[in-house]
């Protein structure tokens, strides 16, 4: 049973726009969430993170929102350039990360 | 640059033929992890080391296993790959275990084929 889920498989974004990813999560003792960023034939690299104390992080044109009543969490990149396309993981952590499966960001020009 | 190495990038095997598969960090981190990754799937753990601690995902089949003879080096093992087993094998490290901030670095992975 996933307990991270990317539902969208896929997303494409006019260049200039907002990008916005969107995770849930099932498991309410997670209390650290992660965004991986991975590029074809290279590892995931890491992006940003929020701990569960808060309701926002921002770093850049990056910013991950928590809403831990909804148990949903969303990065938001604005705004969008071409080396954004990647695939993006969201992961939570209680001790161990628990990724999602990622959900592959097109820009398109 | 401080980095987490993985060779090969690519490794083709026959069924039934032990491998292995290797990673080395020059980042001194105390952990250090091995997933699995399959098309279009979450990064799976299959296991990892505080130092020398060896700690086993329950899920991880008995065909799976792993060294760490320094701090630097890490190896998987798969004793008798499947069909099942062709997949993405990323190496991980992080300077800390359990709760917090829990930032892992990856490998560009090795990409195991099983004929």
């Amino acid at each position: 049973d996933q307990q991270v889920k990317q539902n969208s498989p896929s997303l494409s974004v006019q260049e200039g726009r907002i990008s916005i990813l969107n995770c849930d999560y099932t498991n309410s003792m997670f209390d650290y969430f992660l965004w991986y960023k991975k590029y074809p034939a290279e590892g995931p690299t890491f992006l940003i993170s929020i701990s569960s104390i808060k309701d926002k992080n921002e770093d850049g044109r990056f910013t991950v929102f928590l809403n831990k009543s909804a148990k949903h969490l969303s990065l938001h990149i604005v705004p969008s350039q071409p080396g954004d396309s990647a695939v993006y993981f969201c992961a939570a952590s209680p001790l161990k990360i628990i990724f999602g499966k990622g959900t592959r960001l097109h820009i398109l020009p | 640059d401080a980095m987490v190495i993985q060779n090969p990038r690519y490794q083709v095997t026959q069924f039934g033929k032990p491998v292995t598969l290797s990673c080395s960090q020059t980042l001194n981190h105390n952990v250090m992890y091995w997933y699995q990754q399959k098309s279009s799937q979450a990064p799976k753990l299959l296991f990892h080391y505080y130092d020398k601690d060896f700690n086993n995902e329950a899920d991880t089949p008995d065909n799976f296993q792993s060294r760490r003879p320094n701090t630097s080096f890490c190896f998987l093992d798969i004793r008798s790959p499947g069909l099942g087993d062709a997949a993405m094998y990323l190496c991980a490290t992080s300077g800390r275990q359990g709760r917090g901030n829990n930032e892992q670095f990856f490998g560009p992975g090795t990409r195991l084929t099983v004929l």
